[in-house]
């Protein structure tokens, strides 16, 4: 398997723009989450999907991000509009549920976002 | 989500030496897990514990899930440079499925 796929790998964009992020979970998991790390917060969970369905988006920060899971293989995280402070590395992670196998979440390799 | 307290912040130590962070939190978590993070790259898996008490090891790393359920530890023996990087904790709470990380013990070392 090829792990969690993350694109893109990096992302400038000037503030105000829309950025979307996508994802693309391991096969057969059941659970999807995004995060997002700074040095400040360190690892902080935005949303999170179980057989596409959201389940607790309390994390969030604002009406400015929006995160959709249309199907099984993925996923998408939109920031419109973009501002400075949305600048982190975002992460998406999937985890198959407990009882099901190993439980732990597989992170992909992040998209760095920088908005000037 | 519960913040966990995860020290030290950072160890600077030389190849060879025994290290050994801490996770705490001050709530019960069911799950425990050990997560490494490279430069560039997302965190991986290194260890997940179960049940109170349980006392895991992957080669040279050890973790144990305390009996209170409110901390975590982890060995790493016999260090060598490849084991640079940021090293996190993160639990699972009684109610939800999502995690909570700590905010991580960045571990450098000398050859």
């Amino acid at each position: 398997d090829a792990g969690v796929i993350q694109s893109p790998r990096h992302e400038v964009t000037e503030m105000g723009q829309e950025v979307t992020l996508r994802c693309k979970p391991i096969s057969g998991h059941d659970y999807l989450f995004w995060y997002r790390q700074t040095m400040m917060r360190g690892l902080e969970l935005l949303i999170y999907f179980n057989n596409n369905v959201p389940i607790d988006d309390s994390g969030m920060p604002e009406d400015r991000f929006s995160a959709k899971m249309p199907n099984a293989s993925f996923s998408t995280l939109k920031i419109q509009p973009s501002e400075p402070r949305d600048s982190a590395v975002y992460f998406c992670a999937s985890s198959l549920a407990r009882g099901k196998g190993d439980y732990g979440y597989t992170f992909g390799s992040g998209t760095r976002l920088t908005v000037v | 989500g519960q913040q966990l307290n995860q020290s030290p912040q950072s160890m600077f130590i030389q190849e060879g030496e025994d290290v050994s962070m801490n996770c705490t939190s001050s709530s019960i978590f069911n799950t425990w897990l050990w997560y490494k993070q490279e430069p560039g790259e997302g965190p991986v898996l290194l260890i997940a514990l179960y049940k109170a008490g349980e006392l895991t090891s992957n080669g040279r790393l050890t973790a144990q899930f305390g009996i209170t359920r409110k901390d975590s530890f982890l060995n790493i023996s016999a260090s060598i440079p490849s084991d640079v990087g940021i090293y996190f904790c993160a639990g699972q709470p009684n109610s939800g499925y999502a995690l909570n990380f700590g905010k991580g013990t960045s571990l450098l070392v000398t050859p």
